[in-house]
């Protein structure tokens, strides 16, 4: 079964520097997606990034960009520039690529805080 | 609004009530999702609706009880609940094409069972 990996359960950043959030997975598939998402404390789960396995070049979205290494099953979150807006929990998800329903797999997520 | 509204915000509940969820989405979108968000635990996916068609049940007790009318709304009809199912429901949806964007989530229910 696949599994998404969080280890951080809190981090920290101040305003205007950069961190970067880890996520491991574990499947045995080629061919998947994986998302980052955010929920600021509006609740609402807002999608960040994605990444399609196929593709080596790391997708990147202005401030927010990823570290995708297929072969270690890593998918790491970079938040440069950070911004108070930044903080909220931020939560890594996996979908295999075949199949028509849309099942994704969360981590437990990371509680980011932005210090000003 | 961000496209999947979800109603009501707040829910408070006792043991022997009876009340529903509900979810609406305007993406056009072909497959609808619940999940139930816990303090400390990952989502938990309990219901895959598509194309209308209920497509995944992960093992929910049967107080939970999904409908979905047609390819716009979900509701998710609540009888007899626990304390323990004092959560966070998130509605998501979905278009599944030969590619996959990810989800879009409404806002959530956060609810409470005394």
């Amino acid at each position: 079964a696949q599994t998404v990996t969080q280890s951080q359960p809190e981090m920290s950043v101040q305003e205007a520097e950069t961190v970067t959030l880890s996520c491991t997975y574990d499947t045995s598939e080629s061919d998947y997606y994986l998302f980052w998402y955010k929920q600021p404390p509006s609740r609402q789960m807002i999608l960040v990034i994605r990444q399609e396995a196929y593709k080596q070049q790391n997708a990147t979205e202005n401030r927010f960009s990823v570290n995708f290494q297929k072969a270690a099953k890593s998918f790491s979150l970079k938040i440069s520039d950070s911004q108070l807006g930044d903080a909220a929990m931020y939560f890594c998800a996996y979908r295999y690529y075949g199949g028509s329903q849309g099942n994704l797999i969360f981590g437990k997520g990371t509680k980011l805080s932005v210090k000003p | 609004e961000t496209g999947v509204t979800q109603t009501p915000r707040h829910l408070v509940m006792g043991m022997t009530n009876k009340k529903s969820l509900k979810c609406e989405q305007h993406l056009g979108h072909n497959a609808m999702y619940w999940y139930k968000q816990s303090a400390k635990k990952p989502l938990e996916l309990m219901f895959v609706y598509s194309l209308e068609e209920r497509v995944e049940n992960n093992s929910v007790p049967s107080r939970f009880s999904p409908e979905c009318p047609n390819s716009s709304h979900l509701f998710l009809h609540l009888h007899t609940l626990q304390p323990e199912d004092s959560a966070l429901y998130l509605c998501a949806s979905s278009q599944d094409r030969t590619r996959f964007y990810g989800y879009t989530f409404g806002s959530g229910t956060r609810l409470t069972v005394v």
